[in-house]
């Protein structure tokens, strides 16, 4: 089975500064999703990265696809209490979908 | 919006009952998805159907079983539940059947076993 690991598990950063999540998977990427989660909440889709080296930005999120690694990098820049929340990691392997453990994400005002 | 619903939102229950979680696609969207999110498991996939057939399957107990109808809704049947299937519990849906389509998710259904 896949396993995708997240780090850190928990981030508290001041608004204003950067921050950066990573995903490291045990197995071959054919594609990574990254998901943003409030907590009890359903998950909303922040973006897929499908190629090695693919980097997609929407707003002040940016996500990274290092293929040979088996990584991917979600960097957030100057961080706002909204995107306060749970960020998943995501993956496709064989029949099944694979999701990260989580890195949850607070932001002090 | 993510323009997947799923009802209930809360369901109460006791050990040893059956319930039934029922999920309504994006408009256009054939596949569906079931997932289990608990503390100690995380995120758990379940179970995938692809226009009203089973496509794939994952970590489903036996005791659990889904199906989707012609009009591509789905539901998910817990019988003799336990107290560890309290849980919350996702669908997603997305357009086509491969796993690397965009999986767009409901709102869950948080399921407590008493």
């Amino acid at each position: 089975s896949q396993e995708l690991e997240q780090s850190p598990q928990s981030l508290i950063v001041q608004e204003g500064k950067n921050l950066t999540i990573n995903c490291t998977s045990s197995k071959t990427l054919y594609g990574l999703y990254w998901y943003k989660q409030k907590y009890g909440e359903g998950l909303i889709f922040l973006m897929m990265l499908q190629k090695g080296g693919e980097e997609k930005s929407h707003e002040k999120i940016t996500a990274k696809l290092d293929e040979k690694k088996q990584q991917s990098s979600l960097h957030i820049t100057a961080s706002q209490p909204s995107h306060a929340g749970i960020y998943l990691c995501g993956a496709p392997t064989g029949n099944q979908f694979y999701f990260g453990t989580g890195t949850s994400l607070t932001v002090i005002p | 919006d993510s323009g997947v619903t799923q009802t209930p939102k809360h369901l109460i229950t006791a050990t040893g009952q059956r319930v039934t979680l029922r999920c309504s696609p994006r408009s256009g969207d054939l596949s569906v998805y079931w997932y289990q999110q608990s503390l100690d498991q995380g995120l758990q996939f379940l179970i995938q159907y692809y226009n009203g057939e089973e496509r794939a399957k994952g970590n489903i107990l036996e005791r659990f079983s889904a199906q989707q109808f012609p009009d591509l809704h789905s539901e998910l049947n817990l019988s003799s539940l336990e107290l560890g299937d309290s849980a919350l519990y996702f669908c997603a849906s997305s357009v086509a059947a491969v796993r690397t389509d965009t999986q767009y998710f409901g709102p869950g259904t948080r399921l407590t076993v008493l």
